[in-house]
């Protein structure tokens, strides 16, 4: 069966900090992978996606990057934390055609201070 | 671009049922998906509609208007667990989903 690992699950960083959140899929070649993050109270807004190894599209300008160095792997980081990185960032990966379902894993809740 | 439009916030009471609405404007439609998410939880894919239409799934239903570019989240007997956010969404081509901001469901007993 297919799973998705998202870790750690909690994560207090300091401003100026690096960061770097990973993703991993099980059970399936050559995903879709999908990051996107949530402000307390907010809809969820796509940051990058990935249809392959090395193939990275950013959706919105900001101070982070991903990375996807291997089929089933997907990383998130930024070298220096803004206070406006804090949220619930959430892996997702593609199992529907169109991209109508996205399973997520179970997310890191990002608190910069 | 895509946009979603949905009420912030619904209440109701066990046993009630709720509608949850979404209005879409879309530079090309595929389908409108509907999630759930718990409190720190995440979220959880409920159904998809790409054709006019209800769609129905235990208790709960999901219905589509392509011509009115507009759906809904049917929730019956309403139950304390079901006190969730819910998103409506659409995938873009070639991309991902892109999430409206979600309807907050209260449910007292």
């Amino acid at each position: 069966s297919q799973t998705i690992h998202q870790w750690p699950a909690t994560l207090v960083q300091p401003v100026g900090s690096p960061l770097s959140l990973e993703c991993t899929v099980e059970g399936t070649s050559n995903p879709n992978l999908y990051w996107y993050r949530q402000a307390a109270g907010r809809g969820l807004q796509l940051l990058f996606y990935s249809v392959g190894i090395g193939q990275i599209s950013s959706e919105v300008p900001q101070n982070l990057s991903a990375s996807r160095p291997q089929d089933r792997q997907f990383i998130l980081s930024s070298k220096k934390l803004l206070l406006s990185d804090s949220g619930f960032y959430l892996c997702a990966w593609r199992t529907g055609v169109l991209g109508e379902k996205l399973f997520f894993g179970s997310g890191t809740q990002l608190s910069v201070l | 671009g895509q946009s979603l439009e949905q009420p912030s916030e619904v209440t109701a009471v066990e046993g009630a049922i709720v509608q949850i609405n979404c209005t879409y404007q879309t530079s090309g439609f595929y389908g409108l998906s509907w999630y759930q998410q718990h409190d720190g939880g995440a979220p959880t894919f409920l159904s998809y509609n790409a054709l006019d239409g209800l769609e129905e799934t235990g208790r709960f239903s999901s219905f589509l208007s392509r011509s009115d570019s507009y759906g809904y989240l049917l929730l019956q007997e309403l139950q304390m667990k079901d006190s969730a956010s819910y998103f409506c969404a659409v995938p873009e081509a070639g991309t991902a989903l892109i999430f409206g901001k979600g309807t907050t469901l209260s449910v007292s007993s």
